[in-house]
């Protein structure tokens, strides 16, 4: 069966560092999520994208976090300064199409800052 | 944002017993979604409701959706040690964006 892919894993990273997050979806799957995952609380959605198009950033905290999809396919996270309250598992999942479909997650990059 | 919240946010059962989640939102839910998230896993989509009132059985799991589609419900019946794990419910006014619930942890003793 089809996966998300996301890497790295874990990451540890000092605070006011740089950190970046990648994720290619399933194939095929025109809508991608990043989603934040603080430790016993539930995902809380970050940023939407259907093809290249940011659907909603709402949540995204803007002045230290950044997303791309740059040809739709595969996405990039970024983080810039890292902070320590940003320590959490990102998520990333896909779905087949914008509306009413499942999402699909990747295993998560757990983000330690120090 | 939208704010769906869930109840309980734990609960520990006797292998046997049964188990109920119950999720609510603070605006009328065009559809909801549960996920499943094992310890140490990723939420792993159960099922999703789209009609007032719907209810759907998946084995020994049914998923009711309100009829004024501001809460939802998770039962199970007879829980076993393979349903422990998170549940979350995922909710939605628009179809599209998905906010998730805050989780129930499901504890099973055996």
């Amino acid at each position: 069966e089809a996966e998300v892919a996301q890497s790295p894993r874990y990451k540890i990273t000092e605070k006011s560092q740089a950190v970046a997050f990648w994720c290619d979806p399933i194939s095929g799957h025109a809508t991608l999520y990043w989603y934040r995952q603080i430790l016993g609380q539930g995902p809380e959605l970050l940023v939407q994208f259907q093809d290249e198009s940011v659907v909603d950033d709402s949540q995204l905290p803007k002045d230290r976090f950044s997303a791309e999809r740059l040809k739709g396919v595969d996405s990039t996270l970024k983080i810039q300064p890292a902070e320590l309250g940003d320590s959490a598992m990102y998520l990333c999942a896909s779905s087949i199409r914008q509306s009413n479909s499942p999402l699909h997650f990747g295993n998560g990059t757990r983000l330690t800052v120090t | 944002g939208q704010q769906v919240m869930q109840i309980p946010q734990y609960q520990h059962v006797q292998e046997g017993e049964d188990f109920t989640t119950y999720c609510n939102s603070s605006t009328t839910l065009s559809n909801i979604q549960w996920y499943k998230q094992r310890p140490g896993g990723h939420p792993v989509f159960l099922i999703q409701l789209v009609k007032s009132g719907e209810v759907k059985k998946q084995k020994r799991l049914t998923f009711q959706f309100g009829e004024a589609k501001k809460n939802s419900s998770l039962h199970i019946t007879a829980t076993q040690t393979t349903d422990v794990g998170t549940y979350f419910c995922a909710g939605s006014s628009t179809g599209n964006q998905f906010y998730f619930g805050t989780g129930t942890s499901l504890t099973v003793i055996p």
